[in-house]
């Protein structure tokens, strides 16, 4: 089975810090996209970032940007200067194969943002 | 604005019912999603519809059922054989089926009582 793991339940940073987010995934696919979503405490899912796996570019949105490592499966999160509005889940996320637009999630990560 | 609405934001079941969530998109999208999330875990795909008049289904489709009359909603039922229905319901949409970004509505919270 394809799946997604996130091997962090918890983490913490202080305001203004950097923190990365792990991530490491399984397929056969050769081409397929990777996500971060944002659950906040009001539970709405916000899209992060986005990675083709194609691009060698690592993708950067803000102070979010990814670390992709194709050959390892590998796709963490970093968040620099961190602010009290990143406290969420953080849920890394797959579309890994298939005629649809399957996503495969991992567990999540709460981060903890203190001042 | 654009966007996905789910309605009701929190909705109280007796057992032995079934519960009719909304999810409705004025973002002209082809593609919507169910997802089911449990406390501590990731998403899981109920159903999904590629197409109007069209609908598959997903990891845990048993005890749900949907229909997709129109573009702009996608209605999930949960209905009584589903053995353990309280969780966080959201709902997603995609430009087509292939890759796109899905973009989530806020959810409905379903419990049991």
């Amino acid at each position: 089975a394809q799946t997604v793991t996130q091997s962090q339940p918890e983490m913490s940073v202080q305001e203004a810090e950097t923190v990365t987010l792990s991530c490491t995934y399984d397929t056969s696919e050769s081409n397929y996209y990777l996500f971060w979503y944002k659950q906040p405490p009001s539970r709405q899912m916000i899209l992060v970032i986005r990675q083709e796996a194609y691009k060698q570019q690592n993708a950067t949105e803000n102070r979010f940007s990814v670390n992709f490592q194709k050959a390892a499966k590998s796709f963490s999160l970093k968040i620099s200067d961190s602010q009290l509005g990143d406290t969420a889940m953080y849920f890394c996320a797959s579309h890994l194969s298939g005629g649809y637009n399957k996503l495969i999630f991992g567990a999540g990560t709460r981060l903890a943002v203190h001042p | 604005d654009g966007g996905i609405t789910q309605s009701p934001k929190y909705l109280f079941r007796k057992e032995g019912q079934n519960v009719t969530l909304s999810c409705e998109q004025n973002l002209n999208h082809d593609a919507m999603y169910w997802y089911r999330q449990d406390p501590g875990q990731g998403l899981r795909l109920i159903y999904y519809s590629q197409i109007v008049n069209d609908f598959q289904k997903g990891d845990i489709a048993e005890g749900y059922s949907v229909s997709r009359e129109k573009k702009e909603s996608f209605p999930l039922t949960v209905t009584s054989a589903q053995k353990n229905p309280t969780a966080f319901y959201l709902c997603a949409s995609s430009i087509r089926s292939n890759t796109d970004t899905q973009y989530f509505g806020p959810g409905t919270r379903l419990t049991v009582l």
